[in-house]
């Protein structure tokens, strides 16, 4: 069976300090991967979607980026953190390759910026 | 644009029914229902696509109207299980989707 691993689970960074969260999936080749945003009280917010290797879509202007370096991981990064930033933010996948296919959701992590 | 949900809360007793609606102002490709408890990640329920089909997990369904651009969530004899915020999520294309702001449910003994 398919799984989706995340961490960490918790992150308290200063502002102006970089991130780095990471994001695999096991059991599936290929997937679609999702980073996804979501704060306090709110919905979730797609920041990055990704069909392959090196393959990156970008939703939003922000101050984060995203890479694929390998088929089954995602990781989500930023050069200097902003307050922001904070959020609770999701990694996802999908089958890849065929429409309408259910998301399946890490653990998140909770993302403080102090 | 994010989809409307609404209500935004509700409270429910074991047992009762609710029905909560998703609208767009864009033609809907597809609807995703998700359900997330406090403090966890977003599950799968389920999803609409085109043609108005009612799917349902366990005792919880949902319809796809196309030409009003909405899907509703129902959920029938609720249990305690049940409480959570639900989302819709519509489908811009090949899974990018516009989350709505979510539907608190809060199903007490």
């Amino acid at each position: 069976s398919q799984t989706i691993h995340q961490w960490p689970a918790t992150l308290v960074q200063p502002v102006g300090s970089p991130l780095s969260l990471e994001c695999t999936v096991e059991g599936t080749s290929n997937p679609n991967l999702y980073w996804y945003r979501q704060a306090a009280g709110r919905g979730l917010q797609l920041l990055f979607y990704s069909v392959g290797i090196g393959q990156i879509s970008s939703e939003v202007p922000q101050n984060l980026s995203a890479s694929r370096p390998q088929d089954r991981q995602f990781i989500l990064s930023s050069k200097k953190l902003l307050l922001s930033d904070s959020g609770f933010y999701l990694c996802a996948w999908s089958v890849g390759d065929r429409d309408n296919q259910p998301q399946h959701f890490g653990d998140g992590t909770r993302l403080s910026i102090l | 644009q994010q989809p409307v949900q609404s209500p935004q809360a509700v409270i429910l007793r074991e047992g009762e029914d609710a029905v909560i609606n998703c609208s767009s102002s864009k033609a809907l490709y597809s609807v995703h229902w998700y359900r997330q408890k406090h403090g966890e990640a977003p599950v799968f329920l389920m999803i609409l696509l085109k043609g108005g089909e009612q799917k349902g997990h366990e005792k919880i369904s949902a319809s796809f109207n196309e030409k009003k651009q909405q899907s509703s969530l129902y959920l029938t004899a609720s249990q305690l299980s049940y409480s959570g915020t639900y989302f819709c999520g519509t489908d811009r294309s090949w899974g990018k989707l516009q989350f709505g702001a979510g539907t608190q449910v809060v199903v007490t003994p």
